[in-house]
């Protein structure tokens, strides 16, 4: 049972590149969610999805887009990376009101 | 919008005590669920125990347990017989409870950093 799996796990970026961000689970699980953890800022709320094509804006949206054409999968794209989203990024998926299922994280650098 | 507040950032507990972590959240919500959630230093987020707001009773596994006060809008959680393993990142989620085209999001406090000393 593979769970969540995100790729890549580590992406180093120059400001300006674009890259996609792929989480997949095989739970079956209704909604997925994007976060973004910073030192002393805690896991921050990115853009989320409650169901195949749906999507909404959580906290810190701007910069980034995403997509979920398929159940299985929720993408977060950078169109053009800043130094400000040097991050870890956690995608995470839940069935409602269930333990959330966390991948491993994707380490990025914007230089 | 729900907000979760961890104020304490950092604790430090010797190896078989108890310590307690808090946490505070805003809701308008009636109807909501509360998680506490361990990230080791290997990263991985690891579900600690959860509590649903209609039940009155404090949830409890093996050695971790809440303080589920709703007036307050706090959720405590405690560990006892503090162990080496448990040296993570705690953190404190809301989710509301799912209403007909509502969404649900996932929300965190900003963690609190324990090291349990040997």
């Amino acid at each position: 049972n593979a769970g969540v799996t995100q790729t890549p796990k580590f992406r180093v970026l120059k400001t300006g590149q674009s890259m996609t961000l792929l989480c997949a689970q095989d739970m079956n699980h209704e909604y997925m969610y994007w976060y973004r953890q910073d030192p002393g800022m805690g896991l921050r709320l990115i853009h989320y999805s409650v169901g195949e094509g749906t999507t909404a804006k959580g906290e810190v949206p701007d910069g980034y887009n995403v997509s979920r054409l398929k159940k299985q999968n929720f993408l977060l794209g950078l169109e053009s990376a800043a130094p400000s989203q040097t991050s870890v990024y956690f995608c995470a998926s839940t069935r409602y009101m269930e333990e959330a299922f966390f991948g491993q994280g994707t380490r990025l650098t914007v230089v | 919008a729900q907000t979760v507040t961890q104020s304490q950032p950092e604790m430090s507990v010797q190896e078989a005590e108890t310590v307690t972590l808090s946490c505070t959240y805003d809701t308008s919500e009636n109807n909501y669920y509360l998680f506490w959630y361990k990230q080791p230093p290997s990263r991985q987020m690891i579900l600690v125990i959860r509590q649903e707001a209609y039940k009155q009773q404090n949830a409890t596994e093996n050695r971790f347990s809440v303080n589920f006060q709703k007036a307050a809008k706090s959720f405590s959680l405690k560990i006892s017989d503090s162990q080496l393993g448990d040296t993570a990142m705690y953190f404190c989620a809301f989710m509301k409870h799912r209403v007909q085209g509502g969404s649900e999001k996932l929300v965190f406090g900003k963690g609190m950093k324990l090291t349990v000393n040997p």
